[in-house]
This record gives structure tokens, sequence and C-alpha cells, in this order.
């Protein structure tokens, strides 16, 4: 079975500072896609980077970008030049290709602050 | 212009109460799901209709039964309210043959009293 695992519970760090939220995953699979969603307090699920496994590149999106190491099944996320408004919950989510469910993680609480 | 609507927001309602949430995407997307949300922030699936077939069935009570009139509405009934299913339930589209991305709606906050 697919486990999606974010080691840190919680994070705070001060606003511009840069903050990575750790994940890894485990899967048998070689064709799958990773992403990081927010959700802030609001409750709302956002979608904020995806990552295609057969793609070298690490994706970015402006202030966020993901470290991908297929081999380590490691998807860690940067956020650079923190803001305020990033204090959120951050899920990890994995779906095979083909397949019909994400499998998220635990989740990491990030705070930032003033 | 909003992408994946659920109504209502939130719902308190009594123990033993039947009571319903309904989601509506205005994506285009074929595949919507319905996910529970416990009050430690853990996402764990319960449905999946693809064009109006069920597609994923989780182990969830009898008491929970969806139903999806067209690929573009998915809905939630609750039998038989009980405390333990007081959670956020969000409901989530994608496209089928896609990149695999859900797009959530803002959620319903059930609290059964």
């Amino acid at each position: 079975a697919q486990t999606v695992t974010q080691s840190q519970p919680e994070m705070s760090v001060q606003e511009a500072e840069t903050v990575t939220l750790s994940c890894t995953y485990d899967t048998s699979e070689n064709n799958y896609y990773l992403f990081w969603y927010k959700q802030p307090p609001s409750r709302q699920m956002i979608l904020v980077i995806r990552q295609e496994a057969y793609k070298q590149q690490n994706a970015t999106e402006n202030r966020f970008s993901v470290n991908f190491q297929k081999a380590a099944k490691s998807f860690s996320l940067k956020i650079s030049d923190s803001q305020l408004g990033d204090t959120a919950m951050y899920f990890c989510a994995f779906i095979p290709e083909g397949a019909q469910k994400l499998v998220f993680g635990q989740g990491t609480r990030l705070t930032i602050n003033p | 212009d909003t992408a994946v609507s659920q109504t209502p927001k939130y719902l308190v309602t009594q123990m033993g109460n039947d009571k319903s949430i309904k989601c509506e995407q205005n994506l285009g997307h074929d595949t919507m799901y319905w996910y529970k949300q416990d009050s430690k922030k853990f996402l764990k699936i319960m449905f999946s209709y693809n064009n109006k077939e069920l597609i994923i069935n989780e182990t969830v009570p009898n008491r929970f039964s969806p139903k999806s009139p067209d690929k573009a509405h998915l809905n939630l009934h609750i039998n038989s309210l009980e405390l333990g299913d007081s959670a956020v339930y969000f409901c989530a589209s994608r496209l089928l043959g896609g990149g695999h991305e859900q797009y959530f709606g803002p959620g319903t906050r059930l609290t059964v009293t």
C-alpha cells in the first residue's frame, strides 16, 4: 500500500525567511504524481504545486518550489520569502498514474510569525 | 466563477437527524469525490463517482449514501447522524486522463450535538 509521511507536525518561522517542509512516500510504482496542498484557516484546500515523477526538473510556482528526489522517494516543499498569508496546514499527496485515490500525508502546520 | 461549490458551509444538527450536503463543479470534470477530514486534520476518501458511476466506496457506514445526478453534481446524504460524524466534509473533482490533480470545494463543517 502506498503511504505518505510528513515528519514535521508543526513548524514556525519568521516572515521573509525560507522554510522547507518534508515529505516522503512509499510506492512500487514508477509513474505517479505528487502534490502539495495548502489549507489556511479558512479551511479551503488549495493546490500549491504538482510534480510528475517522469520529469526530472523540479516544479516551481513563484515562491514555491519542490525538491523531488525519486530514488529517495522524497518530495520537499520550499517556500521562499515567506509571508503571513502562508500560515496554513500543508498536505503532501501522491497518486499513481491511472489511479483514482489521492493518498495524503498527515499534514504540517506552518506558522509564519511577523 | 466558483469552480467547486458546496452547500451548506456549516451544518449543526442533532443526533438521529438526516441531512444532505450538495456539491457542484463547473470545471467540466468527469470525476467527483467526497472526503472526510477529522479533528486531527486527517483526510480520508469516502466515495468517488465517474460520469455518475460509483467507482470508489471506502469502508463507510451504510448511513452515508452518495448520489450523482449528473457528472457536475455529487450529493451526500447522511441518515441517523451520530456524534462521530462531526467533521469537515470536502467535495473534490478531477478530469480522468488529465493531470491527476483534484480541486476541492470549500468544505462543509458538520457538527452533530
